[in-house]
């Protein structure tokens, strides 16, 4: 059955840091890779987009790589701030335009 | 750009009444909305795919009987849930895609706290 992992252990990091998040997935061949943001009681808010013939992908602080191969995309934040605290999730197309979502990593970044 | 918004943002009910949820796109079109249900600690879980001017897809163990969606416009989604049960108290959260702008992914509403006493 199609999986999507994603470190269910929260992420303590100090600020100014980079915080490093893993999503693996399993029997899936997706055309692309989503990274979305959720703060509490609130709904996903859309990041990065990276497709399958792209390695990696930037926006400010944020950089996401997809290793195809592997089944496996990295999404880093750089220089990280307390205001980056949330749940990332990590989202698969499954090419009937429908998103699997992973359970999400929680980021905590303190002072 | 790409804002959806949803009302109520939250609403408590007694068990077995109805309860409607609107999801709009306010600055685009959307062919496709979407519905999902996120229980505490949990991921997001698809409950339905609903196109403009068409019948709702449910996603296997989705009761469409009782999770009643009208897609009457392409900014314009509504969910119904009937008959609501303490089991049903959820966050219900809408998603849209665009029809000719911000068509690569889903848009998220702020999602619904619904809780039925």
């Amino acid at each position: 059955s199609q999986k999507i992992e994603q470190n269910s252990e929260a992420l303590n990091i100090q600020e100014g840091k980079t915080a490093t998040l893993t999503c693996n997935y399993t029997n899936y061949s997706p055309a692309y890779l989503q990274w979305y943001r959720q703060d509490p009681g609130r709904g996903p808010v859309f990041l990065l987009l990276i497709r399958e013939n792209e390695k990696e992908k930037r926006k400010e602080r944020l950089k996401v790589t997809f290793d195809t191969t592997l089944k496996q995309s990295l999404f880093h934040i750089t220089a990280s701030q307390p205001a980056d605290s949330a749940t990332y999730l990590c989202a698969l197309d499954d090419s009937w335009g429908k998103l699997q979502f992973g359970a999400g990593t929680q980021v905590v970044v303190t002072p | 750009g790409a804002v959806v918004s949803q009302h109520p943002s939250w609403v408590i009910c007694k068990s077995g009444t109805s309860v409607k949820i609107e999801c709009r796109s306010l600055d685009f079109q959307a062919t496709t909305m979407f519905w999902y249900r996120q229980f505490p600690k949990q991921s997001l879980m698809l409950m339905a795919t609903s196109n403009e001017g068409s019948k709702a897809t449910y996603e296997q163990g989705v009761e469409k009987d009782k999770f009643l969606i009208n897609h009457a416009s392409l900014t314009l989604s509504t969910l119904t849930v009937t008959s609501a049960h303490p089991e049903d108290s959820s966050f219900y959260i809408c998603s849209a895609r665009g029809h000719q702008i911000y068509t690569d992914t889903q848009y998220f509403g702020p999602g619904t706290r619904l809780t039925v006493l």
